[in-house]
């Protein structure tokens, strides 16, 4: 079945840091990719998404790129600030059938980033 | 502004004990979703709903059932509660198929339960 696999936490930065968070899926067919980031004592809110190979998402200077040469949707960001400090999860929608209705999850990692 | 909206927000339970989350939307989103949070481990779908009077399950339903009576409404019952179900519930809905690029999961703020 779909799997995500991204990088494990914690991940701690300073403040300006560059920032990547690696995340690779198994799919059949050619899935939607999606990062969420989940603040402090919130929900997870939808950051970025990419729904076919090649294509770029971006959203509050982070970006990922869907590479399906190498299964791959990893997170940039070229300068992280404190308040970039939450939880992030790599996600991905089914390409058929039932699994158009769901996202499969990775585990999330935990990104810290200090003055 | 509510999106959705997640009640109560913390419990504890005694093993064997019942209850209900609720969980709300007023986005008109005909997709509605159940996921339970466990530390290290990402999130796990226990049931969805595509439309009002239709649900299915996930990966993990045991030990819980859902009803869609309206668009609105999307309830989680825990019957007979046991230390495995200690989790952070999440509730989440969409207005579209997540595949085509327009889908995107609003999530409620959880419920942390504690099963004692």
């Amino acid at each position: 079945g779909d799997s995500v696999t991204q990088m494990e936490g914690p991940v701690t930065l300073s403040e300006e840091a560059f920032l990547t968070i690696n995340c690779t899926y198994t799919a059949t067919g050619y899935p939607s990719l999606f990062w969420y980031v989940q603040y402090p004592g919130e929900g997870l809110q939808l950051l970025l998404k990419a729904t076919k190979a090649d294509d770029k998402g971006s959203n509050k200077g982070f970006e990922a790129t869907y590479r399906k040469e190498t299964t791959s949707f990893h997170l940039e960001k070229g300068s992280v600030q404190v308040s970039d400090s939450a939880v992030y999860f790599c996600a991905l929608s089914g390409a058929g059938g039932g699994s158009n209705y769901k996202l499969t999850f990775g585990k999330g990692t935990l990104l810290t980033v200090n003055p | 502004n509510a999106g959705v909206t997640q009640t109560p927000k913390f419990r504890i339970l005694k093993i064997g004990q019942s209850m209900t989350l609720q969980c709300a939307q007023d986005m008109n989103h005909n997709y509605m979703y159940w996921y339970r949070q466990d530390p290290g481990m990402g999130l796990k779908l226990i049931y969805y709903s595509v439309g009002a009077g239709i649900t299915d399950k996930g990966e993990v339903p045991n030990g819980y059932n859902v009803s869609r009576s309206t668009t609105e409404d999307f309830p989680l019952r825990l019957e007979l509660a046991a230390p495995s179900q200690t989790s952070v519930y999440f509730c989440a809905s969409s207005y579209s198929i997540i595949t085509f690029g327009t889908g995107e999961l609003f999530f409620g703020e959880g419920s942390r339960l504690t099963v004692l």
